[in-house]
């Protein structure tokens, strides 16, 4: 049973440059959530993929971005990349459920992203 | 609207036990534990719904008080690999929109 995956898994950008990071969800799950992890800190709630459609959104700005397939994977597009913006990027997929956020999430190995 | 954990930081010896708190200011309609190695993705430990139905791995074992908006997760004979930073978190449910919050993260130490 393959579990979530994500890629690359190093990227190095240079400010105000753009970056799409990809995952694929665990088997049988419809649900794709991104976070961003700075160093030393817990994740942040990007937002969350389902159906196509961004269902739940935290406190980032539009330069972040996302995509989801009919096949569930998802892509996460950040814009004009600014230093701050480096950080480990957490790829997690879930069921939807009838509550949202309220099943349990697989985490991908992430993507390091460093901007220069 | 992050969740508050306590302690940040605990040392065990192996055998030894450990309580991690965590607290919310919001209403919780369910609360989740990760465990995080450095620098490995967040694992998944266990999840605890309203009304009392949980779900996770058989060894770990956790609280939730609905009414204190607090949950507390037992680790008990601890072991090397339970070593780690552990994060509760919880989605929150607002007129503006939906979220999800881990809370602040404890370190966790087992020495032998």
């Amino acid at each position: 049973d393959a579990g979530v995956t994500q890629s690359p898994t190093h990227l190095i950008k240079t400010r105000g440059q753009q970056v799409t990071l990809r995952c694929s969800p665990k088997s049988g799950h419809d649900t794709v959530s991104w976070y961003q992890q700075a160093l030393g800190q817990g994740p942040q709630f990007i937002f969350q993929y389902y159906e196509e459609e961004e269902r739940q959104r935290g406190n980032f700005p539009d330069r972040f971005s996302g995509h989801q397939f009919p096949n569930y994977s998802s892509e996460l597009n950040v814009n004009a990349l600014l230093l701050g913006d480096s950080a480990l990027y957490l790829c997690a997929s879930s069921l939807a459920g009838d509550y949202p956020l309220s099943y349990e999430q697989y985490f991908g190995p992430g993507t390091r992203l460093t901007v220069t | 609207q992050q969740p508050v954990q306590s302690p940040q930081a605990v040392i065990l010896r192996e055998g030894e036990d450990a309580v991690i708190n965590c607290s919310s200011s919001k209403a919780l309609y369910s609360v989740h534990w990760y465990r995080q190695k450095h620098g490995e993705a967040p694992v998944f430990l266990m999840i605890l719904l309203k009304g009392g139905e949980q779900k996770g791995h058989e060894k770990i074992s956790a609280s939730f008080n609905e009414k204190k908006q607090q949950s507390s997760l037992y680790l008990t004979a601890s072991q090397l690999s339970y070593s780690g930073t552990y994060f509760c978190g919880s989605p929150v449910f607002t007129n503006t929109g939906n979220q999800f919050y881990f809370g602040t993260g404890t370190s966790l130490t087992v020495i032998p």
